[in-house]
């Protein structure tokens, strides 16, 4: 069965500051990866997702996410973080039998 | 298109009632994930239903249950309720991609408090 780690659960950078959150996932065949962003009693929204074709996947509000096969990653990054990316973020692995599996979250803060 | 809408957004029960959620998914989307997400466990997968029937199902004992309308509208329900039943249940509507992937929209949730 498909599986997803977020090794980190917390992470705080300063505004304008790059970030890169970490995916690491577990999947035999070729994976179907998303990332969604929470904010504070929201529900999930999806900020990009890769199923082939081109590695590097953009998605909105500036993120982009790179898919290595070789280390079964799919790193989530932004250039400049702004105060308003300060939410938890999922890492997800779905599959053709419509079981997604999600990360723990990785809780964003920012510093002003 | 309007999004995923679930309905009541908050709840509060005793211990040993039942309680049922509603979502409404994304016109035109057949299935219909729901999702329990507490501190401790993060979020887990409860059951998914496509064109009214439960095609897949999590590990929660048999007092979770759902079901799923010919309009696509999904209900949940938690009969006799108990302390760690708290938490925010969230409701995923899907469309279904290339390969049968589900792409999963979800809704604000309901955070259901059980004292």
């Amino acid at each position: 069965a498909q599986s997803v780690t977020q090794p980190d659960i917390h992470i705080t950078v300063s505004e304008g500051a790059s970030l890169e959150l970490r995916c690491n996932y577990s999947y035999g065949a070729t994976p179907y990866l998303f990332w969604y962003v929470q904010s504070p009693g929201q529900g999930l929204q999806l900020l990009l997702k890769y199923f082939s074709g081109d590695t590097l996947v953009q998605g909105i509000k500036g993120f982009e996410a790179e898919f290595k096969r070789s280390q079964s990653s799919f790193n989530l990054r932004k250039p400049s973080v702004h105060w308003s990316d300060a939410a938890e973020y999922f890492c997800a692995v779905g599959s053709n039998n419509n079981d997604m599996r999600f990360g723990a979250g990785t809780r964003l803060t920012v510093k002003p | 298109k309007a999004g995923v809408t679930q309905t009541p957004r908050y709840l509060i029960k005793t211990r040993g009632q039942q309680v049922t959620l509603s979502c409404s998914p994304i016109s035109g989307h057949r299935s219909v994930s729901w999702y329990q997400q507490t501190p401790g466990q993060g979020l887990q997968f409860l059951f998914e239903y496509f064109s009214e029937t439960q095609r897949n199902k999590g590990n929660f004992p048999g007092r979770f249950s759902g079901r799923q309308f010919s309009n696509s509208r999904s209900e949940m329900n938690v009969s006799t309720l108990e302390l760690g039943d708290s938490a925010l249940y969230l409701c995923a509507s899907s469309s279904i991609l290339a390969g049968g992937v589900n792409e999963q929209f979800f809704g604000p949730g309901t955070r259901l408090t059980v004292l």
